[in-house]
């Protein structure tokens, strides 16, 4: 049982690239989140999705698409990185059907420096 | 509009001693509350919930919190710091009507020292 995987640990990249962060989960859960986590702002949603199939906004979605593959995998891409993009992100999932009342269990993070 | 307030962005304490790190909300209806813990360069780790019941829960590494209703505030507590305890203490709430999202404070830094 790995909980919450994220790949990869560390990204640079220069301003105007792409790419794709990779969550997957074992625990069953149904609810999958992305976050970024700035210094001195604590954790910011950028997206999350309730059930396989549904995805919504969080705080701060801008310049960010996401994509619930299935009932594992979710995953967050930057279409076009900008400096304000540098970041750590952490992808989390959640018993979200049930009341409400499970925690949520997080992955080790994405360290994602834009240059 | 929901939100969670950390007062307080660091919190010293001495190793033995007895530590709060404060926590206040302000939501909708009635919130669950936790606790989380994150340790330097490792995602978020849970220590304790309050749903319902007693307004004193306990968790994991001998931490346990106080849910105030009329204060609207889930302090964190712990009688005897330990330098281990030292990390990044996030407060989180998720509400009724909204079970899809967490609202997290701004983090408190705790420093036990020796």
């Amino acid at each position: 049982n790995a909980g919450v995987t994220q790949t990869p640990k560390f990204q640079v990249l220069k301003t105007g690239q792409s790419m794709t962060l990779q969550c997957a989960q074992d625990m069953n859960h149904n609810s999958m989140y992305w976050y970024r986590q700035d210094p001195g702002m604590g954790l910011r949603l950028i997206y999350y999705s309730a059930s396989e199939g549904t995805t919504d906004k969080g705080e701060v979605p801008n310049g960010y698409n996401v994509s619930r593959l299935n009932k594992r995998e979710f995953s967050l891409r930057l279409e076009s990185a900008a400096p304000s993009q540098t970041s750590v992100y952490f992808c989390a999932s959640s018993d979200g059907t049930s009341g409400g009342f499970y925690e949520q269990y997080f992955g080790p993070g994405t360290r994602l420096t834009v240059t | 509009a929901q939100s969670v307030a950390q007062p307080e962005d660091q919190v010293n304490v001495a190793e033995g001693n007895p530590l709060t790190v404060k926590c206040t909300y302000s939501v909708s209806g009635n919130p669950y509350l936790f606790w989380y813990v994150q340790y330097p360069n490792r995602g978020l780790q849970f220590l304790l919930k309050y749903i319902t019941g007693d307004n004193l829960v306990k968790g994991s590494y001998g931490f346990e919190a106080e849910f105030n209703k009329s204060q609207t505030s889930f302090h964190l507590k712990k009688p005897s710091a330990l330098v281990s305890d030292s990390a990044l203490y996030f407060c989180a709430v998720r509400v009724p009507r909204d079970f899809n999202k967490f609202y997290f404070g701004s983090g408190t830094k705790l420093n036990v020292k020796p």
